[in-house]
């Protein structure tokens, strides 16, 4: 079974760009959550989607940030303008919803560098 | 104060040794309590997860819930090169969201 697949696993872009990045959850899973981990801080919950419907979006740190799930398959992410504290590793994770949800599985990430 | 406390390390143990990992946490909402072992440039990987008070244990693993304290503790027995690794911490409070300790890093020397 194929896991949380993200990409690009590396993006370098200048202050103002914009940058999607990309999710693939494991087939059949209806939760989907976005992460992100900045220099020297904990990682921290972005959103929650259930299907294609936003259940949470609390972590959302301002409206530069638009995340989308088509669908109700793979998800991304849009960070319009990119400022240089967004910076960081933004992780996605998904889950079945007949399992308890902290059991979500993880991507490998993706680490976004605004220059 | 953070949500979920945990030193940052980094912690060296020779192989073979019994590796003890803790967080505290501040929330008394928190229901269960996992374990993610995270490798460099990977994702975090679960390792384990308990509901409420008491034991689980994994082969090597012990994880184990104080709630009357607020304290999280990974025990890693017959500690192996392979173990190294960051080890975070997390709490989940049946919302939509994991809320993570900063990560333990781990280093065991063979």
């Amino acid at each position: 079974e194929a896991g949380v697949t993200q990409f690009p696993s590396h993006s370098v872009i200048e202050k103002g760009q914009t940058v999607t990045l990309r999710c693939d959850p494991i087939s059949g899973h209806d939760n989907l959550y976005w992460y992100r981990r900045v220099m020297g801080k904990e990682i921290k919950f972005l959103l929650h989607f259930v299907k294609e419907s936003k259940q949470d979006e609390s972590g959302m740190p301002n409206n530069r940030f638009l995340a989308e799930r088509t669908g109700g398959t793979y998800s991304t992410l849009k960070v319009q303008p990119a400022e240089l504290e967004d910076s960081g590793v933004y992780f996605c994770a998904s889950s079945p919803d007949h399992r308890p949800r902290a059991e979500a599985f993880f991507g490998q990430g993706t680490r976004l560098t605004v220059v | 104060q953070k949500e979920v406390e945990q030193d940052p390390g980094p912690l060296s143990v020779p192989e073979g040794a019994i590796v003890s990992l803790n967080c505290t946490y501040s929330n008394s909402a928190f229901q269960y309590f996992m374990w993610y072992r995270q490798y460099s440039r990977k994702g975090p990987e679960l390792l384990m997860y308990t509901y409420s008070s008491g034991n689980k244990e994994d082969g090597r693993f012990t994880a184990q819930v104080d709630k009357s304290s607020k304290y999280i503790s990974l025990f890693i027995r017959d500690s192996q090169p392979s173990d190294s690794a960051t080890y975070l911490c997390a709490t989940w409070d049946a919302g939509n969201m994991l809320t993570f300790g900063g990560g333990t890093r781990l280093m065991v020397k063979p």
